[in-house]
């Protein structure tokens, strides 16, 4: 089985907070991990990938990946009212085989 | 650089009727996708093709649907008869390279089907 767990949330933070959402995953052949977000009737954009264990960073964004314990988080730093959205994390197989998460709707209030 | 585009946008329709939605990925992009997505749920990836053959058809209900992508650009995806079920917000993905499981997908704006 290659299932990703989100907590659905709503998660919610204020301002200028650090919000942490995660994912955990089954299958121990997943090679490489993303971090969509989504507004609401929008489609999907990439804003992290990551390959390999340790953190990578990209601004605001921080992923972090755990391949031991099949776990990879997104830290958004200094949040922001138009950080609010879902964020979708997705776990690409050996075979190709994307799989998304729910997704974890997140709130940053003002 | 233009993203990927789909049509149409919306689409309401009675059940049992057929749909057809079209999608024309990134230029250059060998790889397109296929996903649904229900509300409040992940994508989930229907059928994936690189250049015009099929790579991974396995989730694709294939008594009701069908796609193609003839000549290797864009896709049509169709569905015959649609069923309530079939509600959801139809995604059409590419990526540049063969597909590999680093590939980054890159999303278009969806159709959002409605069956009544």
């Amino acid at each position: 089985q290659k299932e990703v767990e989100q907590n659905s949330g709503p998660l919610s933070v204020p301002e200028g907070a650090i919000a942490s959402l995660n994912c955990t995953y089954s299958d121990r052949g997943s090679q490489s991990f993303f971090w969509y977000r989504q507004y609401s009737g929008k489609s999907p954009e990439l804003i992290m990938s990551i390959y390999s264990n340790g953190d990578k960073e990209d601004g605001r964004f921080t992923a972090q990946l755990n391949k031991a314990s099949q776990y990879v988080s997104l830290l958004i730093r200094d949040s922001q009212p138009s950080d609010s959205a879902t964020y979708l994390c997705a776990v690409n197989h050996e075979d190709n085989d994307m799989r998304f998460g729910a997704g974890t709707r997140l709130t940053v209030k003002p | 650089e233009a993203g990927v585009a789909q049509s149409p946008r919306y689409k309401i329709i009675e059940k049992r009727q057929s749909v057809a939605f079209w999608c024309n990925p990134i230029s250059g992009h060998a790889t397109l996708y296929w996903y649904q997505q229900i509300l409040g749920q992940g994508p989930k990836l229907l059928i994936q093709f690189q250049n015009n053959g099929v790579v991974d058809d396995s989730q694709l209900p294939k008594d009701r649907f069908s796609a193609e992508r003839l000549k290797g650009v864009d896709s049509t995806l169709k569905i015959q008869p649609a069923k309530l079920e079939d509600s959801a917000v139809y995604l059409c993905a590419s990526s540049l390279a063969a597909g590999g499981p680093s590939d980054e997908q890159f999303f278009g704006p969806g159709t959002r089907l409605t069956v009544l």
